[in-house]
């Protein structure tokens, strides 16, 4: 069964990079999945950040796709988000999770608490 | 964008009660791919139905989903004590793909 597990800094400065890895378990990142990235600030509702498939290929929410890069390494079995120009906003529990073609996100990791402060 | 917007917010109710929660997409979700989650405080989300209408695997029976274009619903037949939680819904038809804001049912 496969799991995933978020991992990074719970605190990160303004106007810095937000940087996570996400570690895939019990099954390849290179299966015919895709791997996503999706927030939720404290007290709203879910946002999905971006998703990015083995061969490196990534997709962005067209609101967060100036400040985000996704990108996969197959050898670690990982895959990671980096959120630069980071402010308040962008405070949140973030969760990896995965996805097949024409599917909903399944399963997801546990998230991480990122806090945004000086 | 495809906006979901969530209806109630909140709903307060006893063990043993049916529920009904609206799920309405600005725009037709494309191929009815709409799922909903359940979350509880500290956990991350959990599938239940996909595809609209379709429980996840290990999903009970009570749970069920309805809808289609842009209305949908999520049934609960009779509300258990572990059924207290949020409810997101999300469409996956058309990206960049979106969730509604969550309704949260809790214990009258």
């Amino acid at each position: 069964q496969v799991q995933l597990q978020e991992s990074g800094p719970g605190l990160v400065r303004p106007s810095e990079t937000l940087s996570l890895t996400c570690t895939v378990s019990g099954d390849s990142i290179t299966t015919d999945y895709y791997w996503g990235w999706i927030r939720q600030a404290p007290g709203k509702g879910l946002e999905w950040i971006g998703t990015v498939y083995h061969s490196g290929t990534a997709y962005y929410s067209p609101s967060l796709k100036s400040r985000v890069t996704i990108s996969v390494d197959t050898s670690k079995n990982q895959f990671s988000l980096k959120l630069n120009s980071v402010t308040a906003a962008d405070t949140a529990v973030y969760y990896c999770a995965r996805r097949r073609y024409a599917g909903p996100f399944d399963p997801w990791g546990q998230g991480t608490l990122v806090t945004v402060s000086s | 964008e495809t906006v979901l917007t969530q209806s109630p917010g909140t709903l307060s109710l006893s063990p043993g009660e049916r529920v009904t929660l609206s799920c309405r997409a600005s725009q037709s979700v494309s191929g009815d791919y709409l799922a909903w989650f359940q979350q509880k405080p500290g956990q991350a989300p959990r599938l239940l139905i996909f595809g609209a209408s379709n429980r996840a695997t290990g999903i009970p029976d009570r749970f069920s989903g309805s809808g289609s274009g842009t209305d949908f619903t999520l049934t609960i037949s009779r509300l258990e004590p572990e059924d207290f939680a949020v409810y997101h819904c999300h469409q996956y038809g058309r990206s960049p793909w979106t969730f509604g804001q969550g309704t949260k049912v809790e214990i009258k």
